[in-house]
């Protein structure tokens, strides 16, 4: 299963973009990419999920380059409310869930 | 439509004890993940179950077992409780283990 790596912590300001960027240079040829949002004491919750180019929904999108060895979340014009930690996740043959492998993830905090 | 529950969402136990914790699937849903997170650290998964059966399991302990029953809920067992089963664990489902988790709350166990 590839491991990812993504910063520990980055700090933004109410309505900017926030873009975090993941490195899984190990992903294999059926492997997606999936992004999760927790809050202290919740369960994580799905933000998007891709596997090559571009994916957008409605709170975020998600980039990824040809050679799929890295992605980026992109978080528009982010609220205090978006404060929380973000997992980035590799695998899921054909988007599936089994085995799925959650690192530390971002803890993203919003100042006003 | 509900979503994913747990229960108990807090207990205490001591050293050598055993606990079972439960989990009802959102609806529609019949693959239940298990997955163990401690304080400061990404989810880590126990294991999967689908028709009933423990389909994938992460580096975990005999002493983690689990059950899943004919309605798709699930419980997860474990016996002989140490310090370092302390954490939040976290039930999430999904259809056919394919497409987007959906987690509980969890339940926060203290082992003393």
């Amino acid at each position: 299963l590839a491991k990812t790596t993504q910063p520990i912590s980055m700090d933004s300001y109410e309505g900017q973009e926030v873009n975090i960027t993941c490195s899984h240079n190990n992903i294999a040829t059926n492997d997606y990419i999936t992004w999760y949002q927790q809050f202290p004491s919740q369960g994580p919750r799905f933000i998007i999920q891709g596997y090559k180019t571009k994916v957008t929904n409605e709170v975020a999108s998600l980039f990824i380059p040809a050679d799929r060895k890295s992605s980026t979340l992109s978080l528009p014009r982010v609220s205090l409310s978006d404060t929380a930690v973000y997992y980035c996740l590799v695998g899921g043959y054909g988007g599936a869930t089994n085995k799925l492998i959650f690192g530390t993830g971002t803890l993203l905090a919003v100042q006003p | 439509d509900a979503g994913v529950t747990q229960s108990p969402t807090h207990l205490i136990k001591t050293r050598g004890q055993q606990v079972t914790l439960r989990c009802s699937p959102k609806s529609g849903h019949d693959t239940v993940s298990w997955y163990q997170q401690a304080l400061g650290q990404g989810p880590q998964f126990i294991f999967q179950y689908y028709e009933e059966e423990e389909r994938q399991r992460g580096n975990f302990p005999d002493r983690f077992s689990g059950h899943q029953f004919p309605n798709y809920s699930s419980e997860l067992n474990v016996n002989a409780l140490l310090l370092g089963d302390s954490a939040l664990y976290l039930c999430a489902s999904s259809f056919r283990g394919t497409g987007e988790l959906f987690f509980g709350e969890g339940s926060r166990l203290t082992v003393l």
